[in-house]
């Protein structure tokens, strides 16, 4: 089965400082990841995914996240954060091992900026 | 285009109510998706569709039903409310596989006392 880790439930960070969020993942073969950012009040929107080829995604919003297949990682960065940033992060993992494979998302980060 | 359109934003329902969660998709989207999310879990799958006239269970699919009888449309029904459906519900749909970007409505919040 398929699993989703974010160990970091709340993360508070100063504007402009620089952001990491962490995210571990279990499953089979190599997996199709996402990060997804829901802003309060909002649904899901999708920040980033990755598949295959180059390890380091850029995404939206000044995002990026590198692929570590020996850690088993998935990690969120951003150089600057912006008072806008602060929301909650979903790290989430899917793939076709074995078919249709849905997707199974983390319990999120709650991102909170401070000025 | 609207996106992933959402009806309604809040509901209060009473235990053994029912009612259905309406779902709307204007991106001729094959994929459609209900989802709850409960504080400090994430989101979880209550169904799917993988296009009109096929559904199939998620994660958590006890106390929900779905229908699709087009492509735009996804709505979920709850039949005898109970206050652990008290959650927010998401739908949300995809152009193909779930490894496609899921495009998300805004939400309804539902509570059952």
């Amino acid at each position: 089965a398929q699993s989703v880790t974010q160990p970091d439930i709340h993360i508070t960070v100063s504007e402009g400082a620089s952001l990491e969020l962490r995210c571990n993942y279990s499953y089979g073969a190599t997996p199709y990841l996402f990060w997804y950012v829901q802003s309060p009040g909002q649904g899901l929107q999708l920040l980033l995914k990755y598949f295959s080829g180059d390890t380091l995604v850029q995404g939206i919003k000044g995002f990026e996240a590198e692929f570590k297949r020996s850690q088993s990682s998935f990690n969120l960065r951003k150089p600057s954060v912006h008072w806008s940033d602060a929301a909650e992060y979903f790290c989430a993992v899917g793939g076709t091992l074995f078919g249709n494979e849905k997707l199974t998302f983390g319990t999120g980060t709650r991102l909170t900026i401070i000025p | 285009n609207a996106g992933v359109t959402q009806t309604p934003k809040f509901r209060i329902l009473k235990i053994g109510q029912s009612m259905t969660l309406q779902c709307t998709q204007d991106m001729n989207h094959n994929y459609m998706y209900w989802y709850r999310q409960d504080p400090g879990m994430g989101l979880k799958l209550i169904y799917y569709s993988v296009g009109a006239g096929i559904t199939d269970k998620g994660e958590v699919p006890n106390g929900y039903n779905v229908s699709r009888s087009t492509t735009e449309d996804f709505p979920l029904r709850l039949e005898l409310a109970a206050p652990s459906q008290t959650s927010v519900y998401f739908c949300a749909s995809s152009l193909g596989l779930p490894t496609d970007t899921q495009y998300f409505g805004p939400g309804t919040r539902l509570t059952v006392l």
